[in-house]
């Protein structure tokens, strides 16, 4: 069974440049999550998906960061100008149903200079 | 009220010992604790959960034990192993909440050899 499969897994960009995350969750998960995890924060929520539409995103936290899924196989997380604050690994996962338990991928680490 | 506090912030142990990490949370509405394990690299992984229903939950050597009364539960690793070296997180997650988990600081767990 393939997993949730995020690329890049690694970014690196100097800031004010436009970062584009990517993942593909499960087929037949019909829930995607985009977390971020850094030292001080640990893993927070930004946004997570039902059947394509954004539920909740007050966990993004500025105007800079937007996220979309056109489709059930796809999904990005943008951030535009991207800061060195931003650094941290993005992890996307996905769940079959709303009792199901959530399966990561392995994260993007971006970093930011 | 949607913290989940964690505790220790790490731990070692030697091979064989009893690996004990808690949390604690005060939000009543929660209703699934599950633990996730996640080695360097790797995103979270579903280790084991429990609902408020059960006071104890075992699979293999990890065992959760509930406290509803005290709102408190224990992740235990029995015979620990140098294998599971890696950061434990514990989370919660309530109806009122829909899908949105909240999860623990972690706990870097190492085993000695």
């Amino acid at each position: 069974d393939a997993g949730v499969i995020q690329s890049p897994r690694h970014e690196v960009t100097e800031m004010g440049q436009e970062v584009t995350l990517r993942c593909k969750p499960i087929s037949g998960h019909d829930y995607l999550f985009w977390y971020r995890q850094t030292m001080m924060r640990g893993l927070e929520l930004l946004i997570y998906f039902n059947n394509n539409v954004p539920i909740d995103d007050s966990g993004m936290p500025e105007d800079r960061f937007s996220a979309k899924m056109p489709n059930a196989s796809f999904s990005t997380l943008k951030i535009q100008p991207s800061e060195p604050r931003d650094s941290a690994v993005y992890f996307c996962a996905s769940s079959m149903t709303q009792d199901q338990p959530q399966h990561f991928g392995d994260g993007t680490r971006l970093s930011i200079l | 009220q949607q913290q989940v506090k964690q505790s220790p912030q790490s731990l070692i142990v030697q091979k064989g010992g009893i690996s004990i990490i808690n949390c604690a949370y005060e939000n009543t509405a929660f209703d699934y604790f599950p633990w996730y394990q996640q080695f360097p690299g790797k995103g979270p992984a579903l280790l084991i959960a429990i609902r408020p229903d059960v006071s104890e939950k075992k699979e293999g050597r990890f065992t959760i034990s509930f406290n509803k009364s005290a709102k408190q539960f224990s992740l235990h690793i029995m015979d620990s192993q140098p294998g599971d070296s890696a950061t434990y997180f514990c989370a919660a997650r309530g109806d009122n909440y829909g899908q949105n988990f909240v999860f623990g600081p972690g706990t870097r767990l190492s085993v000695l050899p």
